[in-house]
């Protein structure tokens, strides 16, 4: 059961913005707790893409970038490109259940 | 450059044990600067977070599988495993296994996050 709610899916034009939301409640989220983001391109393992809210690891393009603010927190794509389409995760901590991960409800992103 | 490979049975009958192994390469396993992880994924679904555990044996289970699943790691063989009892088709999915991690000092483990995954494997449970 996912506790952190995102859009089932987004669409856009190569070239265009494009921002997925997260949304979690007060004892994840709202608690302080970090929200790190994953892309799954077709058939694959998911793939570390923002951690700690808004850093990229090596090797992810600047065209990535993520934020976060009160209960919800932000992954935008800018510059659209065929390649990004993929199913992308939030995941965060709930801090009313010790120790407990809890990942977004996925969303899938089209480029048109 | 660590790896994790999963292993085990691709089907599993109703009613029986899922059990799958996780075998780290290339990396240490008995660090505290990790956990391990299972995560699996419905056909067609999302992700869920199965469980973790600490190289000292330390575990954190999803509320949902609690009563149903163990994590056990074996330091001596780099290897740290799942048993999931009475499956169901509703058990049917590809596992994965995970490293959870930080690169940035002195974060408290709850800010961690999977750094490192395996390929997947997918169960199916069916007579």
């Amino acid at each position: 059961q996912s506790v952190l709610t995102q859009p089932p899916s987004v669409s856009g034009a190569p070239g265009q913005r494009v921002t997925i939301s997260c949304t979690g409640s007060s004892s994840k989220i709202g608690a302080g707790y970090d929200v790190h983001w994953y892309q799954q391109l077709p058939g694959t393992a998911p793939k570390l893409l923002i951690y700690g809210n808004s850093n990229r690891p090596s090797g992810v393009p600047d065209r990535f970038s993520g934020s976060k603010s009160g209960t919800s927190a932000s992954l935008a794509i800018t510059g659209l490109q065929a390649e990004d389409e993929a199913d992308y995760y939030c995941q965060s901590y709930d801090g009313s259940l010790s120790g407990s991960r809890v990942f977004g409800t996925g969303t899938k992103v089209t480029v048109l | 450059q660590l790896q994790l490979q999963e292993s085990g049975p691709g089907l599993v009958k109703p009613s029986e044990t899922l059990s799958l192994t996780c075998t780290v390469s290339g990396g240490s396993i008995s660090s505290s600067s990790y956990y391990w992880d299972w995560i699996r994924q419905p056909p067609g679904k999302g992700l869920e977070w199965i469980g973790s555990i600490y190289y000292s044996g330390s575990t954190y289970y999803n509320p949902s599988l609690k009563s149903r699943v163990t994590i056990s790691v074996d330091t001596s063989k780099k290897q740290f495993s799942l048993k999931l009892k009475s499956v169901t088709a509703a058990d049917t999915a590809v596992y994965y296994c995970a490293r959870q991690h930080d690169v940035r000092p002195m974060t408290t483990a709850e800010h961690w996050y999977f750094d490192l995954w395996g390929r997947g494997t997918l169960v199916t449970v069916s007579s």
